[in-house]
């Protein structure tokens, strides 16, 4: 049972259009963070919240994190080719060692 | 020149043989970590280091093995390699909350 759940997992959609993807739990993190991953390489760090309610704005990226930091999400606006890749949300437990790694949302924005 | 650095990028092998993937990193990081990445199943921490003298296993660490040479490498050995551990590897080190990955290793056993 994975305690992040990502969704949705797969997203295909024409450049120009607006999309969200979300990283739900029931259980509370003290931080969120976002990666990107691109194909044959590792995943890169978007952003980083930690605030309940917080949101950050990346360019066109736009992370939110729930109010009872149990959730999140990662709104992209007029998405662009260079956008395609795997998002991954990765939650802090305060565990002093290990993030808590959502499966992703691979996402394709055609020309 | 990238930070952390894996090899070999992709290796084929067959069940039963020894494998050992290598780690280099030049960010001067203590912490080192080895994840696995399935398809559907996101990265699992296979093991952990903290410095040269902290090994520690994580989620997952049956069938395999690591070793921390120095600061800068760390290895992942596989004794006798198994159908399901075909998967993609990384490396990672951490600072500050953030984590930064090597380019992975992409192992199939046959």
């Amino acid at each position: 049972t994975q305690l992040l759940e990502q969704s949705p997992q797969f997203l295909s959609i024409q450049e120009g259009e607006n999309l969200t993807v979300y990283c739900n739990s029931s259980s509370v993190f003290s931080s969120l963070q976002w990666y990107r991953q691109e194909p044959g390489e590792g995943p890169v760090l978007l952003v980083t919240v930690v605030t309940g309610g917080e949101v950050k704005k990346l360019k066109r990226l736009t992370f939110q994190f729930g109010d009872a930091r149990k959730d999140s999400s990662l709104h992209i606006t007029a998405a662009q080719p260079g956008d395609t890749g795997l998002y991954l949300c990765a939650g802090d437990m305060d565990s002093n060692y290990q993030l808590i790694w959502g499966a992703g949302t691979k996402l394709i924005i055609k020309p | 020149d990238a930070d952390v650095t894996q090899t070999p990028r992709n290796r084929i092998t067959k069940t039963g043989k020894r494998i050992m993937l290598e780690c280099s990193q030049t960010k001067g990081h203590d912490r080192m970590y080895w994840y696995r990445q399935d398809p559907g199943l996101g990265l699992r921490l296979i093991y952990y280091s903290f410095d040269v003298k902290d090994i520690n296993k994580g989620e997952i660490s049956d069938g395999y093995s690591v070793s921390r040479q120095a600061q800068a490498k760390f290895s992942l050995s596989l004794e006798s390699a198994i159908p399901n551990q075909t998967a993609l590897y990384f490396c990672a080190t951490i600072e500050g909350g953030t984590q930064y990955f090597g380019p992975g290793t992409r192992l199939t056993v046959l």
